[in-house]
């Protein structure tokens, strides 16, 4: 398997713009994962999906953000409009089960100037 | 409510050196906790879980449920174990794996 495939790998974009992240999870996990990772506040939560379905998305940080999973291979997480401070490396993640190890992809470092 | 406390931002030792990455937790429930790691612009990778009781890169971790701790040791740094550090805490509920605020761990020449 070639594990959880992320795309892009570097976004640069301007201020306003919208910004669809991509993610690709390991065939047969049933749950999926974003996360942001700052300097400032480390790895944070954002979202969680089991069965494309979304259980909890309280670590959305505002309207501009949302996810979605249209199949049980697909996930994005998109910003619009975007702002400076979204800058960060956004990661996917996919596991198993709830609490079953969470396997990272590459992530995403977006950077909006 | 589910916490995960690394209180370390930074830990810098010579190669050679033990090294002891502390992770603290607070779940009311019976607990599974993780260590992850992030190598230099890399992803995050499971370096250990406390169910498995294993040995990964001469890394150990110990759950002290009486501590409420699952610290992360190793008895001789390498130069290539400088990364970041991710003490992980799974639990029932809604929530997923909580993450710790992350430590890296420099080891120097």
């Amino acid at each position: 398997d070639a594990g959880v495939i992320q795309s892009p790998r570097h976004e640069v974009t301007e201020m306003g713009q919208e910004v669809t992240l991509r993610c690709k999870p390991i065939s047969g996990h049933d749950y999926l994962f974003w996360y942001r990772q700052t300097m400032m506040r480390g790895l944070e939560l954002l979202i969680y999906f089991n069965n494309n379905v979304p259980i909890d998305d309280s670590g959305m940080p505002e309207d501009r953000f949302s996810a979605k999973m249209p199949n049980a291979s697909f996930s994005t997480l998109k910003i619009q409009p975007s702002e400076p401070r979204d800058s960060a490396v956004y990661f996917c993640a996919s596991a198993a089960s709830e609490n079953q190890p969470q396997h990272f992809g590459d992530g995403t470092r977006l950077s909006i100037l | 409510a589910q916490r995960v406390t690394q209180p370390e931002k930074l830990l810098s030792v010579f190669k050679g050196a033990p090294v002891e990455l502390k992770c603290n937790y607070s779940y009311s429930g019976s607990p599974e906790l993780f260590w992850y790691v992030q190598y230099s612009r890399q992803r995050l990778q499971l370096l250990l879980r406390h169910i498995s009781r294993e040995s990964i890169k001469g890394f150990t971790a110990d759950l002290n449920k009486g501590e409420t701790s699952f610290h992360l040791k190793k008895p001789f740094a390498q130069e290539e174990d400088s990364a970041m550090y991710y003490c992980a805490l799974g639990g029932t509920g809604r929530r997923a794996l909580t993450f710790g605020s992350g430590t890296r761990l420099q080891v120097q020449p």
